[in-house]
């Protein structure tokens, strides 16, 4: 199925250093949603973007609508510990009366104490 | 329910045999996906419910798959004769009603369905 090209895959980290992640896509979104997943669990949102060019933070979380709707980014400052998991970006798009979501390949956090 | 539930969260069966997945929705949630999600990779997208109907179920691998909702809630995700690629854990997720309204657009997923064809 259709994916999004979700960069880098794979991250490790020490704790305190900033991360930067990002996903690209051919296709126009409305929606850019974040999520993170923790190992036998659910994703769960992180932040929703709505609008082009709209910055949004949550915590020491802060995400980024593209101007072209193509392509957001996540950064996460000051990373911990429990930060350690795996991120999702999805795009939402709505056609033929159908709400459509895709998801990111996803990109793997691991932190250093 | 005040989240997503997805049961059983873990199911081992033989190859050959049926399994049935059930996710029962957010109350009020009128929108139901099931995902796939492989060892180590994405969210591979299954089926759309809007209620009982489903105007998307492009992504279902093959015709052992199959779903459905009643009742505008409760749905089950049927595999018919197991195959050991089926193996894989299968979320769902809701969404309530709300063309156009930015807070609707969020899915709330469940833990998941943890299954391994032996």
């Amino acid at each position: 199925g259709q994916q999004l090209n979700q960069s880098p895959q794979s991250m490790f980290i020490q704790e305190g250093e900033d991360v930067s992640m990002n996903c690209t896509s051919s296709s126009i979104f409305n929606t850019w949603l974040w999520y993170k997943q923790d190992p036998g669990e659910g994703p769960v949102l992180l932040i929703a973007l709505y609008k082009a060019g709209e910055l949004t933070s949550n915590g020491r979380l802060t995400a980024q609508f593209g101007i072209t709707r193509k392509d957001s980014f996540l950064n996460i400052s000051a990373s911990i510990p429990s930060d350690v998991g795996i991120y999702f970006c999805a795009g939402q798009s709505f056609g033929s009366g159908t709400y459509k979501y895709i998801f990111g390949t996803g990109t793997r956090l691991k932190v250093l104490a | 329910g005040a989240g997503v539930s997805q049961s059983p969260s873990n199911k081992v069966t033989e190859k050959g045999k049926d399994v049935e997945l059930r996710c029962d929705p957010i109350s009020g949630h009128t929108a139901l996906y099931w995902y796939r999600q492989s060892l180590g990779q994405g969210l591979e997208f299954l089926i759309y419910f809007q209620g009982n109907s489903a105007p998307d179920k492009s992504g279902l691998p093959s015709d052992r798959f199959s779903a459905e909702r009643t009742g505008g809630s409760v749905s089950t995700l049927t595999i018919q004769r197991t195959q050991q690629e089926d193996s894989a854990v299968y979320l769902c997720a809701s969404r309530e009603r709300g063309q156009g309204t930015s807070g609707a657009n969020v899915l709330t997923f469940g833990a998941g369905s943890r299954l391994t064809v032996l």
